[in-house]
């Protein structure tokens, strides 16, 4: 079986310090990861995804992600947050042989401090 | 440009009505997904389907019903069956292999009364 657990339902930054967003997985195989951004009343939107090759994967806006087997972990960070990132963001668990197989997050909310 | 259109975005019904969400895409996917998204939770499947007149039932798929006569179209009926109906449903798309990202539209609120 699959699962997905972000240790964090919100996380509040200041402005132009560092964002750590955690995600932790579960999967029998190997898996493809994703993290999405979604903004109030909007649909998800990509902003990176792991499927087996690099370990350090680099999204849009600056933010990057992590696959570390040994930790079952692929955190999201960004080395200085901006207000414009404040929103919602789901970590995300495909099994790679099926795309039905997908598992969400909960999500995790990140406010940004002026 | 090619994507996800949901429609409308706001809809609102009174309590006994059957509402049809619209979810049309020009990505060329082969598989289409229903989500629904209560505040404060993630994301829960619906219905899904990965070719043309061919669906399958998610987690949730009671009071609601699918159909996917054309592959760019996937609506979602929403039947007086469904308890709890008001919610922000998000329709998605992807290419048919596993690893390929979802593409999302931009959702369409639900407030029945």
């Amino acid at each position: 079986a699959q699962s997905v657990t972000q240790l964090d339902s919100h996380v509040s930054v200041s402005e132009g310090t560092p964002v750590l967003l955690r995600c932790n997985y579960s999967s029998s195989y190997s898996p493809s990861l994703f993290w999405y951004v979604q903004h109030p009343n909007k649909g998800l939107q990509l902003l990176l995804k792991y499927t087996s090759a690099a370990t350090l994967v680099k999204g849009i806006n600056g933010f990057e992600a992590e696959f570390k087997k040994s930790e079952t972990s692929f955190h999201l960070t960004k080395p200085s947050a901006h207000m414009s990132d404040a929103a919602e963001y789901f970590c995300v668990v495909s099994l790679y042989s099926s795309a039905s197989k997908i598992i969400f997050g909960s999500g995790t909310r990140l406010s940004i401090r002026p | 440009d090619g994507g996800i259109t949901q429609s409308p975005k706001y809809l609102f019904r009174k309590e006994g009505q059957n509402v049809t969400l619209s979810c049309e895409q020009n990505l060329n996917h082969d598989a289409m997904y229903w989500y629904r998204q209560d505040p404060g939770q993630g994301l829960r499947l619906i219905y899904y389907s990965q070719i043309v007149n061919d669906f399958q039932k998610g987690d949730i798929a009671e009071g609601y019903s699918v159909s996917r006569e054309k592959k760019e179209s996937f609506p979602l009926t929403v039947t007086s069956a469904q308890k709890n109906p008001t919610a922000f449903y998000l329709c998605a798309s992807s290419m048919d292999r596993g690893g390929s990202p979802l593409h999302f539209g931009n959702g369409t609120r639900l407030t029945v009364t």
